[in-house]
């Protein structure tokens, strides 16, 4: 089945960078975009961008594209998304997530979710 | 971008009572090439990651009881859920999906009465 595997929980300095991963597995991973989400805690959620893993294509949030970096490694099914010059606005959990196919049709809606990473910017 | 209100913020309940969460855009999500309206519901529940409930604005996701309703167009959407039952109990989110960025609603905690 489809599962979507995170990279644990961060702590990071204010100012650092952090860079995380989503594996894939269960699908062919250059079928779906990958989209990212960020939840503070507590809140609601964020949409911060897509990537095609096939192209390489991505589509940010204008709210984060200065913020992340949204890349794959497609010889290992594993997209990665850095967050950079990191504040305590930045601490949240982190999703990756895959789009719904319903027939044959791809949907921009999150079906399958990693498991979240945390990450807790402080000094 | 499109703004996404939820109403309630809270709801408490009774096991077997019917609910309504409310989901409001700030612009139609119905979309004149496939004739669709691109509204998406979630469940959360403490401590787990989302869960996609319904998409399409009223098609149940695989695996989904039929006690979950979706309904709408254009700018007004309603999730429903019939004769509530204790697992249901979770923070709901609605998300347009017509144009980026992608945006949530602020989400509807379903509490315990």
């Amino acid at each position: 089945q489809v599962n979507l595997l995170q990279s644990g929980a961060a702590l990071v300095k204010p100012g650092a960078s952090v860079k995380l991963s989503c594996k894939a597995s269960g699908y062919t991973f250059t079928d779906y975009y990958i989209h990212w989400v960020k939840q503070s805690h507590g809140k609601s959620l964020e949409w911060i961008g897509y990537i095609n893993p096939n192209s390489g294509y991505t589509n940010y949030n204008e709210k984060f594209k200065s913020k992340a970096t949204l890349t794959v490694d497609k010889s290992t099914n594993t997209a990665y998304m850095e967050l950079s010059r990191l504040t305590s606005e930045d601490s949240a959990t982190y999703y990756c997530t895959r789009p719904l196919m319903d027939s044959s049709y791809i949907y921009d809606v999150m079906d399958a979710w990693g498991q979240g990473a945390s990450v807790t910017v402080s000094s | 971008d499109i703004v996404m209100t939820q109403s309630p913020s809270s709801l408490a309940v009774s096991a077997g009572e019917t609910v309504t969460i409310n989901c409001k855009s700030s612009q139609s999500l119905f979309g004149s090439v496939r004739q669709k309206n691109y509204l998406a519901w979630y469940q959360q529940k403490p401590g787990q990651s989302p869960k996609l409930l319904i998409y399409l604005a009223s098609t149940r996701e695989s695996g989904v009881p039929d006690r979950f309703i979706g309904s709408g167009s254009g700018t007004d959407f309603t999730l429903t859920i019939s004769s509530v039952q204790a697992e249901d109990l979770a923070n709901y989110y609605c998300q347009q999906y017509y144009d980026t960025p992608y945006t949530f609603g602020a989400g509807t905690k379903l509490e315990l009465k």
